[in-house]
């Protein structure tokens, strides 16, 4: 357990379906990050928060939407997503951006129909 | 794209300490090394980190060669716990982790 939660677990979702991941910490760390993880690719930084703002965003398209609406909580909307969004999506927290240790949840695996 | 270069696979026997190498040959002074595993089904977890010094917490030591171009893992009593993909990471402070492959470490029995 490393204080990051991440609901769903499993999200199975068709192209016209609009869904939402949910990331909780409870570490009272100021920084939060969404990254995707695709099948036999690295990690990638999706989006950054810092004290509820974003201070990041890595040329993600608009189909993905974060959210922050405390320092505790991340959403990720999703709207018409491609079945090549398809991938392990993982929230991770640090004391603040730059922090060398960053706490991962256990992620969603989003599967696009 | 990552600065580091890992084996993709690695096998170590339970109770044997497992020795992961990391070539970061582009390595800038003011870069750290930092390591990080994920075992299956799970989110990354940190595990240690340097910059010039070596490293020993709970978890693992961390080697890195006088003229840092390379770094070492170790876990120094595997168990099958251990198995897990491990990445080595070479970061300027307050920049983002650019992750790479990895190796897949399998501890066996």
């Amino acid at each position: 357990e490393t204080g990051v939660t991440q609901t769903p677990r499993h999200l199975v979702m068709g192209m016209t379906n609009k869904k939402s991941l949910k990331c909780e910490q409870h570490l009272g760390h100021n920084a939060m990050y969404w990254y995707k993880q695709s099948a036999k690719k690295p990690l990638e930084l999706m989006f950054v928060y810092s004290l509820e703002e974003r201070v990041e965003n890595n040329s993600v398209p608009s189909r993905f939407s974060p959210e922050c609406p405390n320092s505790s909580h991340l959403f990720l909307h999703l709207h018409t997503l491609q079945p090549e969004d398809s991938a392990l999506y993982l929230c991770a927290s640090s004391q603040q951006t730059g922090d060398e240790k960053l706490f991962f949840g256990s992620g969603t695996q989003l599967s696009v129909l | 794209d990552a600065k580091t270069t890992q084996p993709p696979s690695m096998d170590c026997a339970e109770g044997r300490a497992a020795n992961l190498p990391c070539n970061h040959s582009t390595i800038s002074g003011n870069e750290y090394v930092y390591w990080y595993r994920q075992i299956h089904s799970q989110g990354p977890q940190y595990i240690i980190h340097g910059l010039k010094n070596n490293e020993t917490n709970e978890m693992a030591s961390l080697i890195i060669t006088e003229d840092r171009k390379s770094s070492t893992l170790i876990l120094p009593h595997a168990t099958l716990r251990d198995t897990a993909v491990y990445y080595c990471i070479v970061r300027v402070f307050n920049y983002q982790l650019i992750w790479g492959a990895g190796t897949k470490l399998i501890i066996k029995p």
